[in-house]
């Protein structure tokens, strides 16, 4: 069974401070990692696709990375706007359509 | 104007009754998907729809069924809510097959719903 755990749960950090959020994954043929930033009270965002280790890509102050096992979004310098739930999912190549796996989130605040 | 739109925003209902939440989309996508979020489970799968015709059950699709009255509407009803059904749900779409951009999900703002 596919599985996406997220750590930590929740992170806070001071204006400027980076630092990575970890998305470890299980699934039999990854067919895609997903990430998504949710604003309370709002649905999820999409951020980054990432489909092979070794794949990275940015976005301002946020780069995301993947290995086979595990995927960090890294934040840099942060700003009190980062402030959002982060959601990880994955696709399994094997569920042969579009259903994503969710992690239940890393909720992070930046403080000035 | 949001691409996802969902109705209503916000909903106290009581046990028993039947609820319909409904989405719309203007981003021409062909398949629709209604999740609910609880706290501390993430996103789960309810129904999902490749197109008008094609529906399917996802992984939480007892006491919910769905209706799809055309390419940009996707509605979900609770034919007798009951008060675990309290939670946030969420429509999400995605455009058909077009290689490795086929999986992105947009998401509509959501519904609160609350079954007392």
């Amino acid at each position: 069974e596919d599985q996406v755990t997220q750590s930590p749960e929740a992170l806070r950090l001071q204006e400027g401070e980076s630092s990575s959020l970890n998305c470890s994954y299980t699934v039999s043929g990854l067919r895609g990692l997903f990430w998504y930033r949710q604003d309370p009270g709002k649905g999820p965002e999409f951020l980054f696709t990432l489909y092979s280790a070794g794949e990275e890509k940015e976005k301002e102050r946020l780069k995301a990375t993947l290995t086979k096992k595990e995927s960090f979004l890294h934040i840099t310098a942060p700003k009190p706007e980062d402030s959002a739930t982060y959601l990880c999912a994955v696709r399994d190549m094997n569920t042969g359509f579009q259903k994503l796996v969710f992690g239940t989130g890393t909720r992070l605040l930046v403080s000035p | 104007d949001a691409d996802v739109t969902q109705t209503p925003r916000n909903r106290i209902t009581k046990t028993g009754k039947r609820i319909m939440l409904e989405c719309s989309q203007t981003k021409g996508h062909d398949r629709m998907y209604w999740y609910r979020q609880d706290p501390g489970l993430g996103l789960r799968l309810i129904y999902y729809s490749f197109d008008v015709k094609d529906i399917n059950k996802g992984e939480i699709s007892d006491g919910y069924s769905v209706s799809r009255q055309a390419q940009a509407k996707f509605s979900l009803s609770l034919e007798s809510a009951i008060p675990n059904q309290t939670a946030l749900y969420f429509c999400a779409t995605s455009a058909g097959r077009t290689g490795q951009t086929d999986n992105e999900q947009f998401f509509g703002p959501g519904t609160r719903l609350t079954v007392l």
